[in-house]
């Protein structure tokens, strides 16, 4: 799997958009990007991925460049409640061994501020 | 659907005991998984299962045991208890068919284990 680098922190107003970047520059063709958050202390959570086009749902937007080699994933109206780690990851959609490595890394911390 | 229940929430153990970290979830998956995470750190795999009666190793397997007799449940093992085994173990799970998919893991709330 694709190595993703992300910041180590981000801090948002409350009601602002906030703004997560991940890079993935080595990503490949089949590879998919998902984005996990984890609220303290709680198991992660899944919020959206994409392999090439971008994605929204009632959670978050992902915006993909064209080249793949970078993301963004936007909450709109960020809330004190989604002060977390966001994690960027890249996995292939298919694999005919089975095994679906996920490297999780450290993520964004991201804190919300009133 | 209740999805991924792991028990115990908590457990404290001493050097040398053995203990199952119990994980179960409904939404009838065929993949799940067992990850651990050390303070400030990612998850890191221990091992994880395709289906009922196949499992394998992931990153950091050593000094644990798995098996997968049922699609519901994916015990972990213990056995030795170490310091180094102090950590919160996230279970998961996820569906994945047979052709071009891709998958999402569900997680469950996670054991706080503690190794004196």
């Amino acid at each position: 799997d694709a190595k993703t680098t992300q910041p180590t922190s981000m801090d948002c107003a409350e009601g602002r958009a906030a703004n997560l970047p991940c890079n993935h520059s080595t990503i490949s063709g089949n590879e998919y990007v998902y984005w996990y958050r984890q609220i303290h202390s709680q198991g992660p959570q899944y919020i959206i991925h994409g392999l090439k086009n971008n994605e929204t749902n009632e959670m978050a937007s992902l915006i993909i460049t064209e080249d793949r080699k970078s993301s963004t994933l936007i909450l709109p109206h960020a809330t004190l409640r989604d002060t977390a780690v966001y994690y960027c990851i890249v996995r292939v959609g298919w694999n005919s061994g089975g095994y679906q490595k996920v490297t999780f890394g450290t993520g964004t911390k991201l804190q919300v501020i009133p | 659907n209740a999805g991924v229940t792991q028990t115990p929430k908590f457990r404290i153990l001493k050097i040398g005991q053995s203990m199952t970290l119990q994980c179960t979830q409904d939404m009838n998956h065929n993949y799940m998984y067992w990850y651990r995470q050390d303070p400030g750190m990612g998850l890191k795999l221990i091992y994880y299962s395709v289906g009922a009666g196949i499992t394998d190793k992931g990153e950091v397997p050593n000094g644990y045991n798995v098996s997968r007799s049922t699609t519901e449940d994916f015990p972990l093992r213990l056995e030795l208890a170490a310091p180094s085994q102090t950590s919160v173990y996230f279970c998961a799970s996820s569906y994945r068919s047979g052709g071009p998919s891709t998958d999402t893991q569900y997680f469950g709330p996670g054991t706080r284990l503690t190794v004196l």
